[in-house]
């Protein structure tokens, strides 16, 4: 069955970077993409971005630009999301999702989120 | 503020249906497919509609999706008490630049 297995739980403090992997499980890797999208306690789904598993196109949404950095490791069918400069208000749930789509020179198109995993407890404090 | 505007909260008694709409414009609901999330309490979110109406294997047929214009309307009939939940709506926004997914606010559903 498809899965996304992610990493465990990080406590980092303010001005650090974290990264969050994603290991993929049960289908061809290279044929979708992942969302990253988390969630701030009591809070609602934010996006933050896509990367597609063929050939490693992005889309950040714009609040994240210059901030994160997403890539996928097709060895070992992982995806992984990094989050520079954290500040307080980083502290969330992040998940990952199976995403389809695409990029063309001009624009990206993104698909539904069909398997997601369990999310990554980020905490951001001094 | 969410792009997408969904109602904060709906109930509705045991095998009662509800519905929660998800509304948006051209630039998101108006021109691409809704898909609907559920989210239990503690727990991953969960596709349960796409493609406006299409149901994931397993997903019962409880749950229904429709679209019409720039907005959207997800259905549940038969209300368990299982189906407590948080659920949310999305889409692609399209703009010249480049597009970004965008969601919607979030409903919590209460059976009563």
């Amino acid at each position: 069955q498809v899965q996304l297995v992610q990493s465990g739980a990080e406590v980092k403090k303010p001005g650090a970077s974290v990264k969050v992997s994603c290991k993929a499980s049960g289908y061809t890797f290279t044929s979708s993409g992942f969302s990253w999208v988390r969630q701030a306690p009591g809070q609602g789904l934010e996006w933050m971005g896509w990367i597609s598993a063929y050939n490693d196109n992005t889309n950040y949404a714009q609040r994240f630009q210059g901030r994160v950095t997403m890539t996928t490791d097709t060895s070992t069918s992982t995806a992984y999301m990094e989050l520079r400069s954290l500040r307080s208000d980083d502290t969330a749930v992040y998940f990952c999702a199976r995403t389809g789509g695409y990029c063309s020179s001009i624009n990206c198109y993104n698909d539904y989120m069909d398997v997601w995993g369990k999310g990554t407890t980020v905490t951001v404090s001094s | 503020q969410s792009v997408l505007t969904q109602p904060p909260s709906v109930s509705a008694a045991p095998g009662q249906k509800v519905t929660i709409s998800c509304s948006g414009s051209s630039s998101n609901i108006g021109n691409n497919y809704v898909s609907w999330y559920q989210q239990l309490p503690g727990t991953a979110p969960k596709l349960l509609i796409y493609d406006n109406n299409k149901r994931p294997s397993g997903i019962p047929d409880r749950f229904s999706g429709s679209k019409s214009g720039t907005s959207a309307t997800l259905g549940i009939s038969g209300l368990q008490t299982g189906d407590e939940a948080d659920y949310y709506c999305g889409t692609w926004h399209s703009s010249l630049s480049s597009g970004h997914w965008v969601f919607g606010g979030g409903t919590k559903l209460t059976v009563l």
